[in-house]
């Protein structure tokens, strides 16, 4: 069975902290690893991961891929308010229609 | 920027009862998919949708479920008979692989649909 796990599943730091969110995945037909941040409705989306080792980042964010070691870590520098929100890890199968496995999510809470 | 939009943001409906939750995926996306989260759970797969067919389906989507693409720019989920255990948060999503970023699906604010 397809399975997603993220870690932390809540975390509370103050504002200007770095924080590193982590997701480890067991998948067949691993395609592509996302990264979504969730504040009240939609996931919004981050990132897609495909190869091992090539940084994504998006000012303050970033997120990196090991395809060996079937994990993925979100980064966030400088943390803000505005940062608190669930950060779900999804996992896309084959190509075209994929369906995403999702994690269960890491509730980040950013203290003034 | 283009966004996947549902109605009604929220449904109360009585156990037995037939709902359509309603989608309008992203202009000139071709893949669709219905998604549900129960409260306190993760995020689910319910069902995939291209060229007018169902792509994959996971085990929740049984024959109380089904979806249409009744237009050019309508997406339905129709839940025939619904039970208590229904109540969740469904999203719709759209992807197009060949649109940067390739293949990531978006995600409609979701229908709250709430079963008494």
């Amino acid at each position: 069975e397809d399975k997603v796990v993220q870690s932390p599943l809540s975390l509370v730091v103050h504002e200007g902290d770095t924080v590193t969110l982590n997701c480890s995945y067991e998948v067949t037909n691993f395609r592509s690893l996302l990264w979504y941040k969730q504040e009240k409705k939609a996931p919004t989306f981050l990132f897609m991961l495909t190869s091992s080792g090539i940084e994504k980042k998006s000012g303050r964010l970033s997120s990196i891929l090991d395809k060996k070691e079937l994990f993925s870590i979100l980064n966030i520098t400088a943390t803000q308010t505005g940062d608190s929100a669930v950060y779900l890890c999804a996992v896309g199968g084959i190509q075209g229609a994929q369906k995403l496995v999702f994690g269960q999510g890491t509730r980040l809470t950013i203290n003034p | 920027e283009p966004e996947v939009t549902q109605t009604p943001s929220h449904q109360v409906t009585q156990m037995g009862q037939e709902v359509i939750l309603r989608c309008v995926p992203i202009s000139n996306h071709l893949y669709f998919y219905w998604y549900r989260q129960i409260l306190g759970q993760k995020v689910e797969f319910l069902v995939s949708f291209y060229n007018n067919e169902i792509s994959e389906k996971s085990e929740i989507f049984d024959d109380q479920f089904s979806v249409e693409r009744p237009d050019g720019s309508n997406f339905t989920l129709k839940i025939r008979s619904t039970k208590l255990e229904d109540s969740a948060m469904y999203f719709c999503a759209s992807s197009d692989p060949d649109r940067p970023p390739n293949g990531a699906q978006h995600f409609g604010d979701g229908t709250r649909l709430s079963i008494l």
